[in-house]
């Protein structure tokens, strides 16, 4: 089964505290891997991939195939990080569809 | 980057009655997709238009659902007859011909059957 867990619903810090968004998936395959965000009143928009393997808003995120994981991190939030965020997952053998999790609301407070 | 709107941003209707869903990309595209998100819920894959054509489905997808692109530029999601269940926002995302398989989505449309 294709499936993306986020395990946390909400996840609260401070400004300046590191975050960690966890995300685990379950797929046979080898599945491309996405985060990405949704601003107040704005759009779905993709944060980072993990093929590309660059750092966005000094958000990172490492494919971990033995432990079936693409943790989204950041050493130090800043208030206008808070947002929804999405892991989703790709098929490689498919029309590129998205798989998403549930969703972690991120709160940044100051 | 490309752009996708979509028309209406808030739909309501009637149990029963048909609704079409409107997308309008504005750039080249290669890939087409609808999803939807009941709230309170993830965001679900309903089906991926390639070449005019449904390239892949979800079991979301039945026969109440079509999709087509009319006029060769905007891509219409139709509920034959919708359901109260059928209440979501639906977006619309696409993939562009120089993006790589990044989606871009629209902002969505907001579909309350009452």
């Amino acid at each position: 089964a294709q499936r993306v867990t986020q395990p946390e619903k909400l996840l609260s810090v401070f400004k300046g505290a590191p975050v960690e968004l966890k995300c685990n998936y379950s797929y046979s395959g080898s599945p491309e891997l996405f985060w990405y965000v949704q601003y107040s009143r704005q759009r779905l928009q993709l944060l980072l991939r993990h093929i590309s393997r660059e750092s966005i808003k000094g958000f990172t995120a490492d494919l971990n195939k033995g432990e079936t994981s693409f943790h989204l991190k950041k050493p130090f939030a800043q208030e206008e990080d808070s947002a929804m965020y999405y892991c989703a997952l790709s098929p490689m053998d498919s029309s590129y569809k998205l798989i998403f999790g549930s969703g972690t609301r991120l709160l940044v407070r100051p | 980057e490309p752009e996708v709107t979509q028309t209406p941003s808030h739909q309501v209707t009637q149990m029963g009655q048909e609704v079409i869903l409107r997308c309008v990309p504005i750039s080249n595209h290669l890939y087409f997709y609808w999803y939807r998100q009941i709230l309170g819920q993830k965001v679900e894959f309903l089906v991926s238009f390639y070449n005019n054509e449904i390239s892949e489905k979800s079991e979301i997808f039945d026969d109440q659902f079509s999709v087509e692109r009319p006029d060769g530029s905007n891509f219409t999601l139709k509920i034959r007859s919708t359901k109260l269940e059928d209440s979501a926002m639906y977006f619309c995302a696409l993939v562009g011909r120089s993006s790589y398989n990044e989606q871009f989505f629209g902002p969505g449309t907001r579909l309350t059957v009452l």
